[in-house]
């Protein structure tokens, strides 16, 4: 069964940095394009980033999050990180991992909970 | 403003059937696949439906998924009172190199 288990969210000043993780089991995680959603409170749902299968050298990211948010991936114990730096409120969100990508074969299949990233002073 | 429009919001009796339509351009739901998300309240999306119109197994045939050109819609047939949600349809797009949800649907069953 695939599982993914998002950690790492918390409450985080203005400036600040977080970084997320996400263990992935259940499937060959290095097959595998991996994506970060977010949901703002009371929004939608938005794209966040995504990263190529394999090594990993390919990497997308939404425009607001350009230059301050990095996107990696662990073969060697199956996790997906996210990096967030220079964080802003409009960041704050439920940030979900997810198997796959937007568009491509299979689609993305979020399977997690999530982890609440708040950023207030 | 979101890059695929969907409609605010559907609502239907029970038993009846929904429509929800999901509508981008060239670069985004008419050369990629769609898929869609049902978000209960206070849960996490769940994948629907994959590849425009694939159901992951233990999706019921209630759900539907089809695209033509520009345009994807999702359908509910017999329609449930735990079929009250948001749904989301999703997309690459080529030329942002992004990718793309709707603005969300919310059902209500009557």
């Amino acid at each position: 069964e695939v599982q993914l288990l998002e950690s790492g969210g918390g409450l985080v000043q203005p400036g600040g940095s977080l970084r997320l993780s996400c263990a992935a089991s259940g499937f060959i995680f290095s097959n595998y394009v991996m994506t970060w959603v977010r949901q703002a409170p009371g929004k939608g749902l938005e794209w966040v980033s995504s990263i190529d299968d394999g090594s990993g050298h390919g990497t997308y990211y939404t425009e607001s999050v350009k230059g301050r948010f990095t996107i990696s991936r662990d073969k060697s114990k199956n996790t997906l990180n996210l990096q967030m730096n220079s964080l802003r409120a409009e960041d704050t969100a439920v940030y979900y991992c997810a198997k796959g990508c937007l568009g491509r074969n299979y689609g993305m299949d979020v399977r997690g909970q999530g982890t609440t990233v708040t950023v207030s002073s | 403003q979101s890059v695929l429009t969907q409609p605010p919001s559907v609502s239907a009796a029970p038993g009846q059937k929904v429509t929800i339509s999901c509508s981008g351009s060239s670069s985004n739901v008419g050369n990629n696949y769609v898929s869609w998300y049902q978000q209960l309240p206070r849960t996490a999306p769940k994948l629907l439906i994959y590849d425009n119109n694939k159901r992951p197994s233990g999706i019921p045939d209630r759900f539907s998924g089809s695209k033509s050109g520009t345009s994807a819609t999702l359908g509910i047939t017999g329609l449930q009172t735990g079929d009250e949600a948001d749904y989301y349809c999703g997309t690459w797009d080529s030329s942002l190199i992004a990718g793309v949800f709707g603005g969300g649907t919310k059902v209500t069953v009557l």
